[in-house]
C-alpha cells in the first residue's frame, strides 16, 4: 500500500470555524490531490498540486484552499466551514516521469461534519 | 470533459466472470481509459487503464471497442472482495497531474 495518511480521520466543527485537513505521503511522489466525496456520488477534484508551492484548482474549488510548503504535505483549509462542505475528504498521489499515465493512490479519507 | 455512461448497478455470481461495460462516445484521441473501485468505507483502488488496445494485470483485463467509444472491465472470476463501486474515468492531463472525473459508478454485488 501506498504510504499516504490523512489526519484527523473524523471531525466535526461548527458553521463559521476554519478547519485544515492534511495529507502526508512517505512516497516522494510529485502530484498531489484533494477529492471530496458525497452520497450517492463519485469523487469530485478540489485542488491539486504539481509540485511544492505549485498548486491550482479543481472542480469544486470555492471556499477551499491549499497549501503545499514540502513534497510529502499537502494541507487542505476550509477558511470558514459551511453545512455544505460536510463530506468525507480524500487525498491521492501519483507520480511523474516518461510514461503517459500514472495511477493515483487514495488516502484512507477523512469524515468532516459541519454542525 | 469527455463524459461516461456506466450502469448504476449489476450483479454477479462467486467464481463467475463479470463484465462492466462503459460507454464514452465523446473521448478524444488522447484520452486515457481508467477504472478504479471502491470498496465499501475505503478510498478508490487503481484497477486498470488503457489507449486503444486491450490491456491485461493481475486484477481485470480492459476490453477497448475499436472505435473507443466504449470499453468493458472484466474481472475474470469474481470473489466476495470485488463487491464495489466501480468507476470508467477518462484522464486529462494538466501540467502533468491526471484530472480524474469521476461518476456515480457501478455497483457491484457478488452474489455466494
Amino acid at each position: 500500500d501506498a504510504g499516504i495518511t490523512q489526519s484527523p480521520r473524523h471531525k466535526v466543527t461548527e458553521t463559521g470555524t476554519p478547519v485544515t485537513l492534511r495529507c502526508h505521503q512517505t512516497e516522494n511522489h510529485r502530484y498531489m490531490y484533494w477529492y471530496r466525496q458525497d452520497p450517492g456520488h463519485g469523487l469530485r477534484l478540489i485542488h491539486y498540486s504539481y509540485g511544492v508551492k505549485d498548486t491550482d484548482k479543481g472542480e469544486v474549488s470555492d471556499g477551499y484552499s491549499v497549501s503545499r510548503s514540502k513534497t510529502e504535505d499537502f494541507l487542505l483549509t476550509l477558511e470558514s466551514a459551511t453545512s455544505s462542505q460536510t463530506s468525507v475528504y480524500f487525498c491521492a498521489i501519483s507520480e511523474s516521469g516518461r510514461r503517459q499515465v500514472y495511477e493515483q493512490y487514495f488516502g484512507p479519507g477523512t469524515r468532516l461534519t459541519v454542525t | 470533459d469527455a463524459k461516461t455512461t456506466q450502469p448504476n448497478s449489476m450483479e454477479s455470481n462467486e467464481e463467475e466472470p463479470v463484465h462492466l461495460p462503459c460507454n464514452h462516445s465523446t473521448i478524444s484521441g488522447t484520452d486515457y481509459i481508467h477504472w478504479y473501485r471502491q470498496l465499501p468505507s475505503q478510498g478508490p483502488e487503481y484497477v486498470i487503464h488503457g489507449l486503444t488496445s486491450n490491456v491485461n494485470n493481475r486484477m481485470a483485463s480492459l476490453a477497448i471497442a475499436e472505435d473507443r467509444k466504449s470499453s468493458t472491465l472484466i474481472l475474470h472470476r469474481a470473489t466476495l472482495r470485488d463487491a464495489a463501486v466501480y468507476y470508467c474515468i477518462l484522464t486529462l492531463r494538466i501540467q502533468g497531474a491526471q484530472k480524474l472525473v469521476f461518476g456515480q459508478g457501478t455497483r457491484l454485488t457478488i452474489n455466494p
